[in-house]
C-alpha cells in the first residue's frame, strides 16, 4: 500500500511570496489533514478535509492560508502571502471512515523556510 | 477543553537503559490513544494504538499502557539504541476523528 505522497519536500521563499504544497492521500482514505508543526512543538491541525467537504478549518488563518480538495483525492495548501513565522514543517495526513481504530499515516512533509 | 500534555519535554539516556515517556490527557469522549514516533525530517510514525478496553500494547521493544481511569499513558522503552533518538508524540483521538496532539517529548540516546 502505498503511503501519503508530498511535494516538495523543501521550500526556500522570501517573505510575501506565494507557496504551494500538494499532497496525495492513501487510496480510499476519506479524510485528508493538513498540519503545522514549528520546530519543537507538535503538529497543529490547520483543515480537516471529509472527501471534498471541510470539516475543520477554525485555526487556519484565513486570510493568507487557503486549501483545496476538489475531486475528494489530492490536495493542495497555498500561502499567499507568506510570513516569517510561517517557517515550519506542513504535514498531510490520511485517514479512513472505516476500521477499528481511524488512524492517521502521515506523509514526510514539506519543510517551509521563510527568509 | 481537550488537552494533551506530555512529559519530560526531552530526555537524554545512554545506549542500552530503559526510559518512560508520559501522556496525560483530558479528552471527551475518549476514542483511543496511539504514540508515534517521528524521526527528525520525517512524517510521525505510529508505534502503539490502544482503545478504552486496552490497557497495554507492545510493539518490540515498544510498550504502551493506558489507565482510562486517571486518563494517563505511558511508553516504556526497553534497552534503547541510538536509532531511537527521535521525538515521540501521544495522540488522543476522540469521537468522529477528532484528534489532539501532545507536544511531544525529544529523545536522544547517546552511545
Amino acid at each position: 500500500e502505498a503511503g501519503v505522497a508530498q511535494s516538495p519536500r523543501y521550500k526556500i521563499i522570501e517573505k510575501r511570496q506565494s507557496v504551494a504544497f500538494w499532497c496525495n492521500p492513501i487510496s480510499g482514505h476519506a479524510t485528508l489533514y493538513w498540519y503545522q508543526q514549528i520546530l519543537g512543538q507538535g503538529p497543529k491541525l490547520l483543515i480537516q478535509f471529509q472527501n471534498n467537504g471541510v470539516v475543520d478549518d477554525s485555526q487556519l488563518p484565513k486570510d493568507r492560508f487557503s486549501a483545496e480538495r476538489l475531486k475528494g483525492v489530492d490536495s493542495t495548501l497555498k500561502i499567499q502571502p507568506a510570513k516569517l513565522e510561517d517557517s515550519a514543517v506542513y504535514l498531510c495526513a490520511s485517514s479512513s471512515l472505516a476500521g477499528r481504530y481511524n488512524e492517521q499515516f502521515f506523509g514526510p512533509g514539506t519543510r517551509l523556510t521563510v527568509l | 477543553k481537550n488537552q494533551v500534555e506530555q512529559s519530560p519535554q526531552s530526555l537524554i539516556i545512554l545506549e542500552g537503559k530503559n526510559c518512560t515517556l508520559q501522556c496525560n490527557y483530558t479528552v471527551s469522549p475518549f476514542s483511543n490513544l496511539r504514540w508515534y514516533k517521528q524521526d527528525t525530517g520525517r512524517g510521525p510514525v505510529s508505534l502503539t494504538i490502544m482503545t478504552f478496553s486496552e490497557n497495554t500494547k507492545s510493539n518490540g521493544r515498544y510498550t504502551a499502557t493506558l489507565d482510562a481511569d486517571t486518563k494517563q499513558s505511558s511508553l516504556h522503552i526497553t534497552a534503547s539504541q541510538l536509532s531511537d533518538s527521535a521525538s515521540y508524540i501521544c495522540v488522543v483521538s476522540a469521537t468522529g476523528n477528532q484528534f489532539y496532539f501532545g507536544t511531544g517529548t525529544s529523545l536522544t540516546v547517546i552511545p
